[in-house]
C-alpha cells in the first residue's frame, strides 16, 4: 500500500540558511501535518492544512511556513535556521472523514 | 490543558507481558492512539481505540480505557525482542492534532 513520502529524508543546513521539506500525502488523503520531534523529545505538532487550507497551527516558529497545493502534497519551508531546528519533521496525512493519521519517514535536518 | 503522561521505561523478559500506561487530560478526545518508533526510525501506527469503548483486542495488542481516571493502557503479549522500541500514546486535540506523551522505551531482554 502507498505510504507518506517525505523528501528528502536528510539535510543539513547551515546556520541562517534555508531549507524546504516536502511531504506527499497517501492517495486520495486531503489533510495534512507536520510535527518536529527533537532529540529524546516526542513529536510536537506545528500545523496542519485540508483541503489546501491551513486549518490549524501549533508551536510554528514565524521562521517557518507551509503550504498544501492543488496535488495536496504540501512543503514545509524554513528560513535563518538555528541550532535548534534539528529535528526530525515528520509529515503525516489522514483523510478528512477518518482520523487516522499516517506518518511518513521523517526527515532529518541537521544545522551546523 | 492538554498533557499526556507516559512513564519513560520498561524492561520485560522475552515472551512475558508488557503493559505500557497512559494518562491524558483533554476528555473531548475522539480518539487514543498508540504509536510505535524504532530507533532512527518513523513512527508507526499501532492501534487506536474510539474513546467510547474500553477495551480493543488486535493479535497481541490490547488496548484498556478508563474514561473515568482518563487512564489508557497498552497490552503486549508474549512480548518479542522487536517489540523492543519507543511506545508513544496520543490524545487528538483540536482539529485532529495528535498530542503525544513523552514516551515509553521498551527494553525486551532474553
Amino acid at each position: 500500500a502507498a505510504g507518506v513520502i517525505q523528501s528528502p529524508r536528510h539535510l543539513i543546513k547551515e546556520k541562517r540558511e534555508t531549507a524546504t521539506l516536502k511531504c506527499y500525502p497517501i492517495p486520495r488523503h486531503d489533510t495534512v501535518y507536520w510535527y518536529q520531534q527533537g532529540p529524546g523529545q516526542d513529536p510536537q505538532f506545528l500545523i496542519s492544512f485540508y483541503e489546501k487550507m491551513q486549518s490549524d497551527k501549533g508551536s510554528i516558529p514565524d521562521r517557518f511556513s507551509a503550504q498544501q497545493f492543488s496535488d495536496y502534497h504540501s512543503e514545509l519551508n524554513m528560513s535563518s535556521l538555528e541550532l535548534g531546528d534539528s529535528a526530525l519533521y515528520f509529515c503525516a496525512s489522514s483523510r478528512s472523514s477518518y482520523n487516522e493519521q499516517f506518518f511518513g519517514p521523517g526527515t532529518r535536518l541537521t544545522v551546523l | 490543558g492538554e498533557d499526556v503522561e507516559q512513564s519513560l521505561f520498561l524492561s520485560v523478559r522475552e515472551g512475558d507481558s508488557s503493559v505500557i500506561n497512559c494518562t491524558y487530560t483533554d476528555s473531548s478526545s475522539t480518539y487514543l492512539y498508540w504509536y510505535k518508533q524504532e530507533p532512527g526510525a518513523g513512527l508507526q501506527l499501532l492501534t487506536y481505540i474510539f474513546s467510547n469503548m474500553d477495551m480493543k483486542q488486535d493479535q497481541r495488542l490490547t488496548v484498556l480505557l478508563n474514561k473515568k481516571d482518563k487512564h489508557l493502557s497498552l497490552r503486549i503479549a508474549d512480548t518479542q525482542t522487536g517489540d523492543s522500541a519507543i511506545y508513544f500514546c496520543a490524545e487528538t486535540g483540536g482539529y485532529n492534532k495528535l498530542i503525544f506523551g513523552a514516551g515509553t522505551r521498551l527494553a525486551v531482554h532474553p
